[in-house]
């Protein structure tokens, strides 16, 4: 059974600019979360979907903003690109909400210059 | 506002030696708590989750305690190996939902052979 897949694992992009993350959950899995990781913040809870539907939001500007398509994949955009943002982006899913256990990515690594 | 603290950020030790990583946590009104271990530059992989209700779960050479009242988990690893090199983190879920996880940041754990 194939794990939660994440592209691209790495992305480069200047200040300014948008970038848009995709993830691909465990088939069957129809909840999908978001997290941001940094050194300094370690990991914080960015948004999770369900059913296409945003059920949670975490204390992140505006500019993040994600979605989730009928196939339970999700994408993340991120716009107007800060240095800040540079940070290991992760995806988790689960089969549902009555399902406690999260299977997280391997991440996308992206750096803001 | 939850907040989540691992002791320590790092520890070294030589291999074949039991340890134990600690997790506070500073609201007791919890639904579960889990531990993943995270290997440099990659997701996390789940490894133990405590629903509210049990006091500890055990996976091989893994054991998790749980303690709400005082608001501590504990994790313990038996015979330790080079292979458990990595970031353990714990990571509580306070709403319910399980979607949202508040995460510490994590103890670094280096096994010298």
């Amino acid at each position: 059974k194939a794990g939660v897949t994440q592209t691209p694992r790495y992305l480069i992009k200047t200040r300014g600019q948008q970038v848009t993350l995709s993830c691909s959950p465990i088939s069957g899995h129809r909840s999908v979360s978001w997290y941001q990781q940094t050194p300094g913040q370690g990991l914080q809870f960015l948004f999770e979907y369900f059913s296409e539907t945003q059920r949670n939001k975490g204390n992140f500007p505006g500019r993040f903003s994600g979605r989730q398509f009928s196939n339970s994949r999700s994408e993340m955009n991120v716009s107007t690109l800060e240095l800040g943002d540079s940070a290991l982006y992760l995806c988790a899913s689960r089969r549902g909400t009555e399902s406690y256990e999260q299977y997280f990515g391997p991440g996308t690594r992206l750096t803001v210059t | 506002k939850q907040e989540v603290t691992q002791i320590p950020a790092a520890l070294s030790v030589p291999e074949g030696e039991n340890l134990v990583l600690n997790c506070s946590f500073t609201d007791s009104a919890i639904y579960n708590l889990q531990w993943f271990r995270q290997d440099p530059g990659k997701g996390l992989t789940s490894l133990l989750l405590i629903q509210s209700s049990q006091r500890e779960q055990t996976s091989g050479r893994l054991n998790a305690s749980l303690d709400k009242s005082s608001g501590r988990s504990t994790l313990y690893i038996a015979a330790s190996q080079p292979g458990d090199s990595a970031t353990y983190l714990c990571a509580v879920d306070d709403q319910g939902g399980s979607e949202k996880l508040v995460f510490g940041k994590g103890t670094k754990l280096t096994v010298n052979p």
